[in-house]
């Protein structure tokens, strides 16, 4: 099984920078992902990991260590929209033949003036 | 990135009676079709992946006799709630994939409540 561990609920400024941190336990790890999910809607994907190091997408950078298991969500120039659940998903090759993902509970961002 | 649609967004419907929902991809071929649950304030849970005419594979728990799922082509896939109760109101999400490795991409959801 996998053992996918974020925050509950983190606040942070208009403006600021904010890290959301991904923790994970797998046997086949196969890319980490993050998604965004506003309050009654569908997620969105934000980004994707696989091999280890920084992804930068514009405000948005997510981080990889495979050896430590750990991964985080950077968000840059935090705007009020920002405010939303944050979520980890691992995939790996030995759970359900590489098909799926497993996601973490995710971490409610709350953004403040 | 890719679209995926999910129709209807909305549902109520009394007990004891049938619900389908469908998911369509529509930019890409969708080989793989993932549904998901999502009840308030928790995570996304997988119910069940299906690949394109092949039968469907069901998360421990879920019973594949209640959820019905259909993937015909690889654009639709149909999640059908069979005999829904009040404790089948939940969130259900689809997902889409074109092939191993790549990215899914989530539809926007359709909110089922069970009276």
């Amino acid at each position: 099984g996998q053992n996918i561990d974020q925050p509950t609920e983190m606040t942070a400024t208009e403006g600021a920078i904010v890290q959301i941190n991904c923790t994970y336990q797998t046997s086949g790890f196969n890319g980490l992902f993050w998604y965004q999910q506003h309050a009654g809607e569908a997620p969105t994907f934000l980004s994707y990991n696989v091999l280890d190091g920084l992804e930068e997408k514009g405000r948005f950078s997510s981080f990889l260590s495979r050896s430590k298991g750990y991964s985080y969500l950077l968000l840059k120039e935090l705007q009020m929209k920002d405010s939303a659940s944050y979520l980890c998903a691992v995939r790996d090759l030995l759970t359900g033949g590489g098909n799926k993902l497993t996601f973490g509970t995710g971490t409610q961002l709350k953004v403040e003036l | 990135g890719a679209v995926v649609s999910q129709h209807p967004s909305w549902v109520i419907c009394k007990s004891g009676t049938s619900v389908k929902i469908e998911c369509r991809s529509l930019d890409f071929q969708a080989t793989t079709m993932f549904w998901y649950r999502q009840f308030p304030k928790q995570s996304l849970m997988l119910m069940a992946t299906s690949n394109e005419g092949s039968k469907a594979t069901y998360e421990q728990g879920v019973e594949k006799d209640k959820f019905l799922i259909n993937h015909a082509s690889l654009t639709l896939s149909t999640l059908t709630v069979t005999s829904a109760h009040p404790e089948d109101s939940s969130f259900y999400i689809c997902s889409a994939r074109a092939a191993i490795g790549e990215t899914q991409y989530f539809g926007p959801g359709t909110r089922l409540l069970v009276l």
